[in-house]
């Protein structure tokens, strides 16, 4: 089955305790994005890839780190997690050109106190 | 730099009843693609329906359909007969097919379908 998967689903943690959220899509795609989505402000791009080892910022990356070491594979990286980074994120993947659609993983719900 | 625009925080609409939500956009770009995403409250993103900058038909998936109006630059998705599931949270996206290639997208509708 064609899928996007990211781990773990919910997250509890404390301000400055390093986390990864891993995001892996079994469909050989070259694009990979991470986005979070906040209550009226939609969803916002964090960061993306276009293939193993092109990585970019999107338009909200301070505070979050990536890698794209294998092309299944796009980790989300928070090095030192503050309150404001409370949010509902989603890794998604898609082939190269936008008339493809954006396939979604079933997102990560984090808290960080 | 790319902008969507849903002035629809909130919809209520019959059972049955065929329901448009609004989606304006404004991008310098000449190519783009148009999408809908159904995020129901189980929170998934599901992916509707696709318009292309170019295509000079309007997309249509099953109840789904898309009224693309190039130069007022607007994209509404269409639902004919609502059913209850079609309760959930609706996102309008654009993607340039320059540059970084990422969605954009607007606030979201939320539509609740009632018996």
């Amino acid at each position: 089955e064609a899928q996007v998967t990211q781990n773990p689903r919910y997250l509890i943690t404390v301000t400055g305790k390093k986390l990864t959220v891993t995001c892996s899509q079994n469909m050989n795609h070259e694009y990979m994005s991470w986005y979070r989505q906040d209550p009226g402000l939609g969803l916002r791009q964090i960061y993306y890839s276009m293939n193993v080892e092109v990585t970019d910022k999107g338009d909200v990356p301070e505070g979050y780190k990536v890698s794209r070491k294998e092309k299944r594979n796009f980790p989300l990286i928070l090095e030192s997690p503050s309150p404001n980074q409370t949010s509902l994120y989603f890794c998604a993947s898609s082939p190269w050109g936008a008339n493809h659609e954006q396939y979604f993983g079933p997102g990560t719900r984090l808290t960080v106190t | 730099a790319q902008k969507i625009t849903q002035t629809q925080p909130g919809m209520f609409v019959q059972e049955k009843e065929a329901v448009t939500l609004d989606c304006t956009y404004d991008t310098s770009d000449q190519s783009y693609g148009l999408f809908w995403y159904k995020q129901p409250s189980s929170g998934e993103m599901i992916f509707l329906i696709y318009q292309g900058s170019y295509d000079e038909q309007n997309a249509t998936e099953g109840r789904y359909s898309l009224n693309f109006q190039k130069a007022r630059k607007s994209a509404n998705l269409v639902i004919s007969a609502s059913q209850l599931g079609d309760s959930a949270m609706y996102f309008c996206a654009m993607r340039a097919f320059q540059g970084a290639q990422k969605l954009v997208f607007g606030q979201g509708t939320r539509l609740t379908i009632n018996p």
